[in-house]
């Protein structure tokens, strides 16, 4: 079974331009989580998606946007992006909410030059 | 609301020591417990879970018990090797919270042969 694949997994943007980041859930899950890896926050979340349905958003500006396809790849969207976007972007699938096991992929790691 | 909060590192061992990572949580409800692996350059791994009071989690040597009177969920293993060199997170979910996992800053540790 494949797992969770993200992608690009390197990108590098300017301050004020815009990003997507794409990621495709292990087949049958239908739940993906997004989290933000920085040196100084470390791990936060970011939203959740289930059934193309946002279930639940961290405490992030409203530049930062996701949703979900009916096939449950799910998109993640930066807009004016500034310095501090620079971030290790996480991923995770699950089967549904409460599943207590996600699964997470590589990462995208977006700089913002 | 929900945190956690784990030792910081570096952790540095030798070959075949002994490893604790304290773990302690702060969470409204009965929350499940995890903690989580990262390799360089990777995504996270789950390495083992405890969705109750006094449950015991293990993998790979790596062990973790839920102790709800102390809050806490420290990771142990009796003997690490050198490809046990991570940074490991702990982490806690709430039912009513879906997915969303809230994390500890993390622990680097180095094991040394």
């Amino acid at each position: 079974k494949a797992g969770v694949t993200q992608t690009p997994r390197y990108l590098i943007k300017t301050r004020g331009q815009q990003v997507t980041l794409s990621c495709s859930p292990i087949s049958g899950h239908r739940s993906v989580s997004w989290y933000q890896q920085t040196p100084g926050q470390g791990l936060q979340f970011l939203f959740e998606y289930f059934s193309e349905t946002q279930r639940n958003k961290g405490n992030f500006p409203g530049r930062f946007s996701g949703r979900q396809f009916s096939n449950s790849r799910s998109e993640m969207n930066v807009s004016t992006l500034e310095l501090g976007d620079s971030a290790l972007y996480l991923c995770a699938s699950s089967q549904g909410p409460g599943a207590n096991e996600q699964f997470f992929g590589p990462g995208t790691r977006l700089t913002v030059l | 609301g929900d945190s956690v909060t784990q030792m910081e590192g570096p952790v540095t061992l030798s070959e075949e020591a002994f490893l604790t990572i304290n773990c302690t949580y702060t969470a409204t409800g009965y929350p499940s417990l995890f903690w989580y692996v990262q390799y360089p350059g990777e995504g996270l791994q789950l390495l083992l879970k405890a969705t109750k009071a006094d449950d015991k989690g293990s993998n790979k040597g790596f062990e973790a018990t839920y102790r709800k009177e102390t809050t806490s969920f420290h990771l142990e293993k009796g003997s690490v090797q050198v490809s046990d060199s991570a940074v490991y997170f702990c982490a806690l979910s709430e039912g009513a919270a879906g997915n969303k996992l809230t994390f500890g800053g993390g622990t680097r540790v180095l094991v040394k042969p």
